[in-house]
C-alpha cells in the first residue's frame, strides 16, 4: 500500500524566512496531495492541496511543488510569521480511494 | 470552522467498557471518513462511507464499527476498549467530484 515518508520531524526559523517541509509517496497511482495544519487541540485544517496534472500551486505566502517522476511534493512557505506555528501533515490519496495516506507530521517553530 | 462537527469532545472511560463517537458531515457531503491520531502511529484511516454505504475500510480493529444514518450523520463505535483506544478521533467529509477532506475539530478519548 502507500507510504508517505515527511521530512522534517521539527523545524525552526526566524519570523521572516522561508519554510520548505519535504514528502515522499510510494504508490506511482496516488493522483491527489494535500497539506494540513493542525493547531494544538484543533482538527486538520487543509491549506492547499495539488492534484497530480499540475506541477505547482500558489497561494499567498504558501505554495506547492509536485514532482511526479520522483515522487515527491513540498510545502513552501515564504515570510513566515509566528502564527504560522503548528504542526504541518502532507498526504497522499488515489481518486479510486478517497482515504488519505499521511506523513508523520513536521512541527514548526516561528521564533520572533 | 470547517463545517463538520463531532460530539462529544472529550470522552473518559474505563478498559472494556464501549463507547460512541458522532460526526455530522458538511452541509451536502455524502462523504464521511473517520482517522485515528496517536502519538506513535500518527493520523490513520479507519474507516469510510458514501451515501450510507461502506466505501473502504483502513486500519480498523473489529471491535470498532461504524455506520452512516438516512440523514448522513455517522457515527464510530468503539467496544472492549483497551488503554491503547486512548487517542484523538476525527471524521472528515467530502463531495464528489472534489476528494477535498474537510476535519472536524475531533474526540479526544482517554481510556482508564
Amino acid at each position: 500500500g502507500e507510504n508517505v515518508e515527511q521530512h522534517p520531524s521539527t523545524l525552526s526559523v526566524q519570523e521572516g524566512d522561508s519554510a520548505v517541509i519535504k514528502c515522499t509517496y510510494s504508490d506511482s497511482a496516488s493522483n491527489y496531495f494535500p497539506w494540513y495544519k493542525q493547531e494544538l487541540g484543533k482538527g486538520p485544517q487543509l491549506i492547499i492541496d495539488i492534484r497530480s496534472n499540475v506541477g505547482e500551486k500558489k497561494d499567498q505566502r504558501i505554495a506547492v511543488t509536485l514532482n511526479k517522476t520522483a515522487k515527491h511534493f513540498s510545502l513552501h512557505i515564504t515570510e513566515t510569521q509566528p502564527e504560522d506555528s503548528a504542526v504541518y501533515f502532507c498526504a497522499a490519496s488515489k481518486r479510486s480511494q478517497g482515504n488519505l495516506i499521511f506523513g508523520k507530521g513536521t512541527k514548526l517553530s516561528v521564533k520572533p | 470552522d470547517s463545517g463538520v462537527t463531532q460530539t462529544p469532545k472529550h470522552l473518559i472511560t474505563a478498559t472494556g467498557q464501549r463507547v460512541t463517537l458522532r460526526c455530522s458531515p458538511r452541509s451536502g457531503d455524502l462523504s464521511v471518513y473517520w482517522y485515528q491520531q496517536s502519538l506513535d502511529q500518527g493520523l490513520q484511516f479507519l474507516i469510510q462511507y458514501y451515501n450510507g454505504e461502506e466505501r473502504a475500510k483502513g486500519n480498523i480493529l473489529e471491535r470498532f464499527s461504524a455506520q452512516q444514518f438516512p440523514d448522513l450523520h455517522s457515527e464510530l463505535n468503539l467496544s472492549s476498549l483497551e488503554l491503547g483506544d486512548s487517542a484523538l478521533y476525527f471524521c472528515a467529509s467530502s463531495s464528489p467530484p472534489v476528494e477535498t477532506q474537510y476535519f472536524g475539530p475531533g474526540t479526544r478519548l482517554l481510556v482508564l
